[in-house]
């Protein structure tokens, strides 16, 4: 599986935009970028997946260069809500074998601020 | 939010007795996944299920085992449980379709 990097935390103020840079650089072919957002004593939580280029959903944006050797994930006007552990991960390919088999890293802590 | 339950919610336990900690469904998903979760390493999955009956090894499966009789339960079993099993466990479930993970509430146990 492919091994992962980004930062171990960030700071951020309510209100404006937050960019958190992963790298991937032996990403398989065939893997999707996914990212979970995990709250204190929660379960982590979907938030957005992409293949190449932009993806957006009503959470956040996912920016995918051509080569695939990172991603970004956008969260627009960010609120105290959003402090959170975000985890970008690649998705094997269900037909690989193994199930939907993830890797965690240790996330990035976001902390948001007034 | 993807209907699963975990069993108990906490447990405090001793060195040397064994720990079932159950997982319960709603979904009919295929998938199912227990991971630890520890401060410093993230989740780490311990054994996963891909079908009834169908289960495989995750990065840190020793000294758990895992069984699934039927689609909505699985369960996880720490035969003689240690200290260093002392953590935070999670559930999570997806379905061939959409890929994603659903997670569960957790389940805090300490082994003293």
């Amino acid at each position: 599986l492919a091994k992962t990097t980004q930062p171990i935390s960030m700071d951020s103020y309510e209100g404006q935009e937050v960019n958190i840079t992963c790298s991937h650089n032996n990403i398989a072919t065939n893997d999707y970028i996914t990212w979970y957002q995990q709250f204190p004593s929660q379960g982590p939580r979907f938030i957005i997946q992409g293949y190449k280029t932009k993806v957006t959903n009503e959470v956040a944006s996912l920016f995918i260069p051509a080569d695939r050797k990172s991603s970004t994930l956008s969260l627009p006007r960010v609120s105290l809500s959003d402090t959170a552990v975000y985890y970008c991960l690649p998705r094997p390919d269900i037909l690989t074998g193994g199930g939907n088999k993830l890797t965690f890293g240790t996330g990035t802590q976001l902390k948001v601020e007034l | 939010d993807a209907g699963i339950t975990q069993s108990p919610r906490h447990k405090v336990t001793e060195t040397g007795t064994p720990v079932t900690l159950r997982c319960h469904q709603t979904e009919n998903h295929r998938y199912m996944y227990w991971y630890r979760q520890d401060p410093g390493h993230g989740l780490r999955l311990i054994h996963y299920s891909y079908g009834v009956k169908d289960t495989d090894k995750g990065e840190v499966s020793d000294g758990y085992s895992v069984s699934r009789s039927k689609t909505e339960d699985f369960l996880l079993t720490l035969e003689s449980a240690t200290s260093s099993q002392t953590s935070v466990y999670f559930c999570a479930i997806s379905g061939r379709e959409s890929y994603e993970q659903y997670f569960g509430p957790g389940t805090r146990l300490t082994v003293t």
